[in-house]
């Protein structure tokens, strides 16, 4: 299954724009770049996913790098509440989620 | 979204002890998978529960020691068999329903003492 490589951790000061990036240089043509975030004493959460195209929801924005081997997680305006471990996870078979290492994202007041 | 209950939330064992674990999901879904977290670690993929067949287990894991029922679409236990500290971990049931986004469970923290 194709890997992917996001730094330890990450700091952000609250209500600014936080970007958490996530290579996968191996990634195929049908692999989804899937996020999702593990708050503390909780389970995982989706967070958003994509395969070519930016996407957007409520909670975050994904770009996607043209050649598909990068992708950033976006939270537009950071709050205390988004402190978790963000997990970049490649979808490489249709109904199983391997999670790597994420990246811990600590929010300061 | 799915609503998943698993029991129990906690639980401390003693060694050479099993535990079932019971994962009740609100409405029937497709696919249910396992996962186990090590202290200060991420989520590794134990088994993929199947409903009316055995489970499909990853590398490194294996049925005596992980054995997994899936009776119908809404239930699903996982057995630890055997404990040792080593088992100590938390433990997450997953579903998916649509074949895009993944609900997972609150986990069962073990402690093997």
């Amino acid at each position: 299954d194709a890997k992917t490589t996001q730094p330890n951790s990450m700091e952000s000061n609250e209500e600014e724009p936080v970007h958490l990036p996530c290579n996968h240089s191996t990634i195929s043509g049908t692999d989804y770049i899937h996020w999702y975030r593990q708050l503390p004493s909780q389970g995982p959460e989706y967070v958003i996913h994509g395969l070519t195209s930016n996407v957007n929801n409520r909670m975050a924005s994904l770009a996607i790098a043209e050649d598909r081997k990068s992708s950033t997680l976006i939270l537009h305006r950071a709050t205390l509440r988004d402190a978790a471990v963000y997990y970049c996870i490649l979808r490489a078979n249709f109904n199983k989620f391997y999670f790597g290492s994420g990246t811990k994202l600590n929010v300061k007041p | 979204s799915a609503v998943i209950s698993q029991k129990p939330s906690r639980d401390i064992c003693q060694r050479g002890t099993s535990l079932t674990i019971q994962c009740q999901v609100d409405s029937q879904v497709t696919m249910m998978f396992w996962y186990r977290q090590q202290p200060g670690q991420s989520l590794t993929l134990i088994a993929t529960a199947n409903q009316g067949s055995e489970a499909t287990y990853e590398s490194g894991f294996v049925i005596d020691k992980f054995p997994i029922s899936r009776p119908n679409l809404t239930f699903s236990t996982l057995t630890v068999s055997n404990m040792s500290p080593e088992d100590s971990s938390i433990y997450l049931c997953s579903v998916e329903r649509t074949g895009t986004e993944a609900f997972f469970g609150q986990g069962t923290r073990l402690t093997v003492v």
